[in-house]
């Protein structure tokens, strides 16, 4: 059983371009949550998926945007990339959309943006 | 809004030594309480939760206690090892709006010395 993966590991990207990161979800799990760890800060939810629909968000701009495919594989993608989008992206997979599910880590895209 | 407090770090121990982490947070309702642990170069992995009041979670030697009345939720170990090294995260989920959306504190970094 594989667990979360996530690629690239790391990425870096100029002003204003656009990125996408990638996540494949644990075998079995068909949610998949995207955080945003700032350097030193807590991670932040920016949104989640559930059978390739997009199932809440936190409070991240529309340039944040997301797809679920049909093997519960995910990608996250932003637009018009900021100074302030240099991150730790992580994702999550969980096998049910819920509050209380565990939820499994990936090790995260390193995102800077320059 | 929701928010979870953790102490600042970092925090440095000698092995054998006792821990507590101290968290607190502010919410509406009854979240439940989770306590996340970053390894270097990993993702984030559920150490323990609790999903109502006077609720223990336990695991791997780690306790926390929901205590409703103090609004906290410590996390403590008797006795650390160096393998204890990691960043620690509080979190809360308030199972309102989006779900599996975590809120979480920004991390106490622990360093446990032989």
């Amino acid at each position: 059983e594989t667990g979360v993966t996530q690629s690239p590991t790391h990425l870096i990207k100029t002003r204003g371009q656009q990125v996408t990161l990638r996540c494949s979800s644990q075998s079995g799990h068909n949610t998949v949550s995207w955080y945003q760890q700032a350097l030193g800060q807590g991670p932040q939810f920016i949104f989640q998926y559930y059978r390739e629909e997009e199932n809440g968000r936190g409070n991240f701009p529309p340039r944040f945007s997301g797809l679920q495919f049909p093997n519960y594989s995910s990608e996250l993608n932003v637009n018009a990339l900021e100074l302030d989008d240099s991150a730790l992206y992580l994702c999550a997979s969980s096998p049910v959309a819920g509050t209380n599910v565990k939820l499994f880590f990936g090790s995260g895209t390193q995102l800077s943006v320059l | 809004g929701n928010s979870v407090t953790q102490m600042e770090g970092p925090v440095t121990l000698s092995e054998e030594a006792f821990l507590t982490i101290n968290c607190t947070y502010t919410a509406t309702g009854y979240p439940s309480l989770f306590w996340y642990v970053q390894y270097p170069g990993e993702g984030l992995q559920l150490l323990l939760k609790a999903t109502k009041a006077d609720d223990k979670g336990s695991n791997k030697g780690f306790e926390a206690t929901y205590r409703k009345e103090t609004t906290s939720f410590h996390l403590e170990k008797g006795s650390v090892q160096v393998s204890d090294s990691a960043v620690y995260f509080c979190a809360l989920s308030d199972g309102t709006g989006s779900q599996g959306n975590l809120i979480f504190g920004k991390g106490t970094k622990l360093s446990v010395k032989p």
